[in-house]
């Protein structure tokens, strides 16, 4: 299948600091890619659509300044945590929708293996 | 976004077939029947998805209501590694088209040896 790839798997920072995460679509183009946010028992929490070439459009109480999204190319999208502070600590995973070139059962997300952010 | 329902939580021993429900009263036309799955500390798996009949992959099969106003996924013979939180999602399908993916509470499914 498809695959989705994030960087760095883990990562940790100081609080006051910025953390940058990436994501790849390894094998297909990927105009729209989705970053979530999940706490330990909880479910994913989605936090903006990232669209190639444009703004990324974010979820309601979701800070943009905060959680800056860049898709500057098909394959690649970012999330940059800035200011980072404790309670950002969490596991980011994105995804990317890969677009079929046929059929009509409309095109399938793929998801990253995420990426654990601690904050200290 | 329409809304799904499932339970909690369910158990299943090794290679017995599991069946999890979904409810979905609300779905509208367009609405894809997507399943994902997760297991600890990884981003979602896709399992599979549909629309209006029923469909198997070798990973799973769903079963589709005839008023799609519910759903089923059917793992034929359950096995220690299908141990994950299980999401059903509605999502905006169409050519070219594919809402984003808004995951619920989903079902954590154990698996006993």
């Amino acid at each position: 299948g498809a695959v989705v790839s994030q960087h760095p798997s883990w990562v940790i920072c100081k609080s006051g600091t910025s953390v940058k995460i990436e994501c790849r679509s390894l094998d297909f183009q990927a105009t729209t890619m989705f970053w979530y946010r999940q706490f330990p028992k909880q479910s994913l929490m989605l936090m903006a659509t990232s669209n190639e070439g444009s703004k990324a459009t974010y979820e309601q109480g979701v800070e943009k300044d905060k959680f800056l999204i860049n898709h500057a190319s098909l394959t690649l999208s970012t999330l940059t945590v800035t200011s980072a502070h404790p309670e950002d600590s969490s596991f980011y995973i994105c995804s990317a929708r890969r677009v079929r070139e046929y059929g009509l059962s409309g095109n399938t997300i793929y998801f990253g293996e995420g990426s654990w952010l601690t904050v200290v | 976004d329409a809304k799904t329902t499932q339970p909690n939580s369910m158990e299943s021993n090794e290679e017995e077939p599991v069946h999890l429900p979904c409810n979905h009263s609300t779905i509208s036309g367009t609405d894809y029947i997507h399943w994902y799955r997760q297991l600890p500390s990884q981003g979602p798996e896709y399992v599979i998805h549909g629309l209006t009949s029923n469909v198997n992959n070798r990973m799973a099969s769903l079963a589709i209501a005839e008023d799609r106003k519910s759903s089923t996924l059917i793992l034929h013979r359950a096995t220690l590694r299908d141990a994950a939180v299980y999401y059903c999602i509605l999502r905006e399908g169409g050519y070219n088209q594919g809402g984003k993916l808004i995951f619920g509470q989903g079902t954590e499914l154990s698996v006993k040896p």
